[in-house]
């Protein structure tokens, strides 16, 4: 399994650009998040999804949104970034089945200039 | 709603001294805790975690936990640190009902030589 996937790692975007994280997991986790990291605030909860076609928002979802079409596939999208969008992002899955562990990418950090 | 309080941004140790981080939160409901760990320019893995049963848990790497009802707290303990421990360290509660994960600011373990 490769886990939670993310891409991509590194990205710019200039104000009011548009652009999806991607995130994948092969687990066959039902449950799927994304998180926001800013240095000294911990992680934020922008969107989470506890399967397919449901999501809801979390602490933090102005500016965002999200889909899940699929069980594997969570996208993140920005359509009109903000310097305030500038952060690290995490996507992260979940299961009951296996113990309410969360698996994490390895995180996006985006730059918005 | 719950919340989670790391008192401690940083805590600065010596190599092979014993540590504490310090975890509270505040739920009306029962929960679940976790604590995570980010090593410089990786995403989050998974510490340890109290869902029930013994109230001193022991995570990967030397660290354990103790659940503490009456304190509200779950403070991480290591006996004598490495300087490979060096990291971010993340106190985390969800709601039994639900796998929504809040996180705590973070507290910043630095070890010296």
């Amino acid at each position: 399994n490769a886990g939670v996937t993310q891409t991509p790692k590194f990205r710019i975007l200039k104000i009011g650009q548009s652009m999806t994280l991607q995130c994948a997991q092969d687990m066959n986790h039902n449950y799927m998040y994304w998180y926001r990291q800013d240095p000294g605030m911990g992680l934020k909860l922008i969107y989470y999804s506890v399967g397919a076609g449901i999501t809801d928002k979390g602490e933090v979802p102005n500016g965002y949104n999200v889909s899940r079409s699929t069980t594997e596939d969570f996208p993140l999208r920005l359509e009109l970034a903000a310097p305030s969008q500038t952060s690290v992002y995490f996507c992260a899955s979940s299961s009951p089945r296996d113990g309410e562990k969360l698996f994490f990418g390895s995180g996006t950090q985006l730059s918005v200039l | 709603a719950q919340s989670v309080t790391q008192l401690d941004s940083q805590v600065p140790v010596f190599e092979e001294a014993p540590v504490e981080l310090r975890c509270n939160y505040s739920s009306s409901v029962s929960v679940y805790l976790f604590w995570y760990v980010q090593y410089p320019n990786q995403g989050l893995q998974l510490l340890l975690k109290y869902l029930s049963g013994s109230t001193l848990v022991k995570g990967i790497n030397g660290f354990e936990a103790e659940f503490n009802k009456s304190q509200t707290s779950f403070h991480l303990r290591k006996p004598s640190v490495h300087i490979s421990d060096t990291a971010e360290y993340f106190c985390a509660v969800s709601d039994v009902n639900t796998d929504k994960l809040i996180f705590g600011t973070g507290t910043r373990l630095q070890v010296f030589p």
